[in-house]
């Protein structure tokens, strides 16, 4: 799995876009880029996975830049249930046999 | 929506004890994972289990450690003698394949060793 690189922690006021920043430079041709998000020690949840275009689904877009070196979790109106650890996650099929390979992550807090 | 879930919520075993953490994954998913999580650190992925048998597991995943799905809903972690290390949050996970599948995770157990 390609190794991953977050800010460890970022600020947003409530309403506002949350643009949360990963660094990919070693992923392969082959390599998705996953989103989860752990709210306090909750399970992980999914949020969002690319391969080369953009993605949007109903909790956030994704925006992968051509190549492929980095991406954009879009969080277009951020609520003070947003705030948690947000892991940006380069893997060959959503884990598959291996698992995923959690790092620290980038910690979000919606300010109100 | 279907959820994985886990049982029980927070356990509390003495050192050496056996322990049993159940989930119930979600009910077509064919593919089951067990991660843990020690307070303050990063989610490890301990195991992957397909077809009633380990497919994968880290290195964390020692002889202490087991993994069973005995009937078609359950999916158990044994951790056959623990130690003070154990303590730690213990998420069970699923995924219907292996392709590009995002992964639903239950909402953990935590396990606390005295």
């Amino acid at each position: 799995d390609a190794k991953t690189t977050q800010p460890p922690s970022m600020d947003c006021a409530e309403g506002r876009a949350a643009n949360l920043p990963c660094n990919h430079s070693t992923i392969s041709g082959n390599e998705y880029v996953y989103w989860y998000r752990q709210i306090h020690s909750q399970g992980p949840q999914y949020i969002i996975h690319g391969l080369k275009n953009n993605e949007t689904n109903e909790m956030a877009s994704l925006i992968i830049t051509e190549d492929r070196k980095s991406s954009t979790l879009i969080l277009p109106h951020a609520t003070l249930r947003d705030t948690a650890v947000y892991y940006c996650i380069g893997s060959y099929s959503g884990g598959g046999a291996d698992g995923l390979t959690f790092g620290k992550g980038t910690h979000l807090i919606i300010q109100p | 929506e279907p959820e994985v879930t886990q049982t029980p919520s927070h356990q509390v075993t003495q050192m050496g004890q056996e322990v049993i953490l159940r989930c119930v994954p979600i009910s077509n998913h064919l593919y089951f994972y067990w991660y843990r999580q020690i307070l303050g650190q990063k989610v490890e992925f301990l195991v992957s289990f397909y077809n009633n048998e380990i497919s994968e597991k880290s290195e964390i995943f020692d002889d202490q450690f087991s993994v069973e799905r005995p009937d078609g809903s359950n999916f158990t972690l044994k951790i056959r003698s623990t130690k003070l290390e154990d303590s730690a949050m213990y998420f069970c996970a699923s995924s219907e394949w292996w392709d590009t599948d995002t992964q639903y995770f239950g909402p953990g157990t935590r396990l606390t060793v005295l």
